[in-house]
């Protein structure tokens, strides 16, 4: 069965540090993988996409098919990057995604 | 305001009750896909539904029930099968095909069900 691993539950961070949440997977090919955000008192939001090759909010993620991670990474973290990050490739090829159990970024003034 | 609303915000169920958690878009997405969230699980997909009148069970169907009459509603049914409800529970939507918008799963704002 496809599976993501979120390994960290928390990851406390103090502003300025450099941030990466690991996530990795299994699946064969080549996946599509996204990152979902969840804001205090907001929504569950898609963050970025493994296609578009985009930075927002100055976060980023690398697809290393050879260690099959998306890692998402960002150089300097700010307060407002405090958030619940999951991690959620497709199943097969279908229109489901399945989530990781998600990483707790708090951010340290 | 286009996006998916859920309703209600909160809901109590009593023992041996069924509850029904609404989710309508507008965003005239074709699938739909109802989440269970509970802390340190992450989501876990119980039901979705990529056309009117046809659905699939997703891994934790057991104890639920959904209808999808209409594009922009698909209702979730908590059923007093369901032994351990106390969740929160998302609805997402998204555009089916190919292109930049596909697996893209817009969220409601959640219902938080709580057992009496």
């Amino acid at each position: 069965a496809q599976r993501v691993t979120q390994p960290e539950k928390l990851l406390s961070v103090f502003k300025g540090a450099p941030v990466e949440l690991k996530c990795n997977y299994s699946y064969s090919g080549s996946p599509e993988l996204f990152w979902y955000v969840q804001y205090s008192r907001q929504r569950l939001q898609l963050l970025l996409r493994h296609i578009s090759r985009e930075s927002i909010k100055g976060f980023t993620a690398d697809l290393n098919k050879g260690e099959t991670s998306f890692h998402l990474k960002k150089p300097f973290a700010q307060e407002e990057d405090s958030a619940m990050y999951y991690c959620a490739p497709p199943i097969g090829n279908t229109d489901k995604l399945i989530f990781g159990t998600g990483t707790r970024l708090q951010v340290f003034p | 305001d286009g996006g998916i609303t859920q309703s209600p915000k909160y809901l109590f169920r009593k023992e041996g009750q069924n509850v029904t958690l609404s989710c309508e878009q507008n965003l005239n997405h074709d699938a739909m896909y109802w989440y269970r969230q509970d802390p340190g699980q992450g989501l876990r997909l119980i039901y979705y539904s990529q056309i009117v009148n046809d659905f699939q069970k997703g891994d934790i169907a057991e104890g639920y029930s959904v209808s999808r009459e209409k594009k922009e509603s698909f209702p979730l049914t908590v059923t007093s099968a369901q032994k351990n409800p106390t969740a929160f529970y998302l609805c997402a939507s998204s555009s089916l095909g190919a292109g930049v918008a596909k697996n893209i799963q817009y969220f409601g704002a959640g219902t938080r069900l709580s057992v009496l």
